[in-house]
């Protein structure tokens, strides 16, 4: 009940194109959501969060979207750079104070010229 | 992230060598963990310390041991290392109600 399942594993998307990650939790007591970017050689860094009051946030070419009734979140880069190849991670988490988050498997997106 | 940083950033070692990787930041936050990355298996918490007298297991921490010297000094260690062990190991902060997490560079550990 703790995973977080991301799908999928690999990505590849010409320039321009749209990109989407898809993760599934089953613990409804989480009620944090970031995603993470990892660049080769580099530790993770805060992308984009939502919080489960609202259904869609948007940071420039970045989107996040919730289903809360599906337990369903993903990640959606409109308009894909190359600069954007990276592994992507999401993760959940409760504010209650456990301060931990269980983080999906990764997805490793290329982004063609 | 260079506020936190990780030593070494690789190494090679030998089936039951103890081994040590060390964490330092310069953030100023209480919350600190370590992690394993492994293809397909995405990040696995290992330990997390929210201060000096505070220690807890994550989910992994067979074979595994912590210290928490001071505020900003986190290290892991490997009492006799293994093989499947290797593996890329990442400290992170944390800070803020969502616990917003902010990794250093990894450290790749090979065990032969």
């Amino acid at each position: 009940q703790q995973q977080v399942k991301q799908s999928p594993q690999s990505l590849i998307v010409q320039k321009g194109g749209i990109s989407i990650i898809n993760c599934a939790y089953e613990n409804t007591a989480f009620d944090y959501f970031p995603w993470y970017q990892q660049f080769p050689g580099k530790g993770p860094a805060l992308l984009i969060a939502i919080r489960p009051d609202v259904s869609e946030k948007k940071e420039g070419r970045f989107t996040i979207s919730f289903n809360k009734s599906a337990k369903q979140f993903s990640l959606h880069i409109m308009d894909s750079q190359p600069g954007d190849s990276a592994t992507y991670f999401c993760a959940a988490s409760t504010a209650s104070g456990t301060y931990k988050y269980i983080f999906g498997t990764g997805t490793r997106l290329k982004v063609l010229a | 992230d260079a506020d936190v940083t990780q030593t070494p950033r690789n190494r090679i070692t030998k089936t039951g060598k103890r081994i040590m990787l060390e964490c330092s930041q310069t953030k100023g936050h209480d919350r600190m963990y370590w992690y394993r990355q492994d293809p397909g298996l995405g990040l696995r918490l290992i330990y997390y310390s929210f201060d000096v007298k505070d220690i807890n297991k994550g989910e992994i921490s067979d074979g595994y041991s912590v210290s928490r010297q001071a505020q900003a000094k986190f290290s892991l260690s490997l009492e006799s290392a293994i093989p499947n062990q290797t593996a890329l190991y990442f400290c992170a902060t944390g800070q803020g109600t969502y616990n917003e997490q902010f990794f250093g560079p990894g450290t790749r550990l090979t065990v032969l």
